[in-house]
């Protein structure tokens, strides 16, 4: 199982331009997450779903959109990146309960 | 949502035992207590979590206070490689889990 994977790992952006950041697990968990762990600091939720087709917004929603159109894939898409979004973006998957897994991360520059 | 307080950083002699606090005084009776990991340039690694009794892995060992206002996560045997930054969460119904800022944890051969 290669577990949670993310792409790409590093992203330069130019400001008011727009990304996707892809993330896949291959554990069949209900649960996924997007958060962005700025330097020196823990983790803040952006976005979660429960099950395919559902998704809610988590702490820091703004400047966000998501999909979950099957299980494995939960893509983040940024529309007009702005240097406040410069920060590392992980993904996360979990069971019903219990343990989150988390992906590598994608480290994102907003310039 | 139930708030989490480390203190920033914590040394330890290798093969000697480390005691990891956290105070959660504002949480509810049915959000589970949870720790992770990150070593540096990775994501976050699962270490323990519980509810009101303690619990023992192969990883480390968490004591929850009885009144579950505070917890502590013990390393028995600090090696090099648990060099990190350890996160107290707490699990907000059972899936959605609130960071703090976390412990930097410092082993030294």
């Amino acid at each position: 199982n290669a577990g949670v994977t993310q792409t790409p790992k590093f992203r330069i952006l130019k400001i008011g331009q727009s990304m996707t950041l892809q993330c896949t697990q291959d554990m069949n968990h209900n649960y996924m997450y997007w958060y962005r762990q700025d330097p020196g600091m823990g983790l803040k939720l952006i976005y979660y779903s429960v099950g395919a087709g559902i998704t809610d917004k988590g702490e820091v929603p703004n400047g966000y959109n998501v999909s979950r159109s099957t299980t494995e894939d939960f893509p983040l898409r940024l529309e007009l990146a702005a240097p406040s979004q410069t920060s590392v973006y992980f993904c996360a998957s979990s069971p019903t309960k219990g343990e989150q897994f988390f992906g590598p991360g994608t480290r994102l520059t907003v310039l | 949502d139930a708030k989490t307080t480390q203190p920033n950083s914590m040394e330890s002699n290798e093969e000697e035992p480390v005691h990891l606090p956290c105070n959660h005084s504002t949480i509810s009776g049915t959000d589970y207590i949870h720790w992770y990991r990150q070593l540096p340039s990775q994501g976050p690694e699962y270490v323990i979590h519980g509810l009101t009794s303690n619990v023992n892995n192969r990883m480390a060992s968490l004591a929850i206070a009885e009144d579950r206002t505070s917890s502590t996560l013990i390393l028995h045997r600090a090696t090099l490689r648990d060099a990190a930054v350890y996160y107290c969460t707490i699990n907000i119904n059972d899936y959605k889990l609130s960071f703090g800022a976390g412990t930097t944890v410092t082993v030294r051969a």
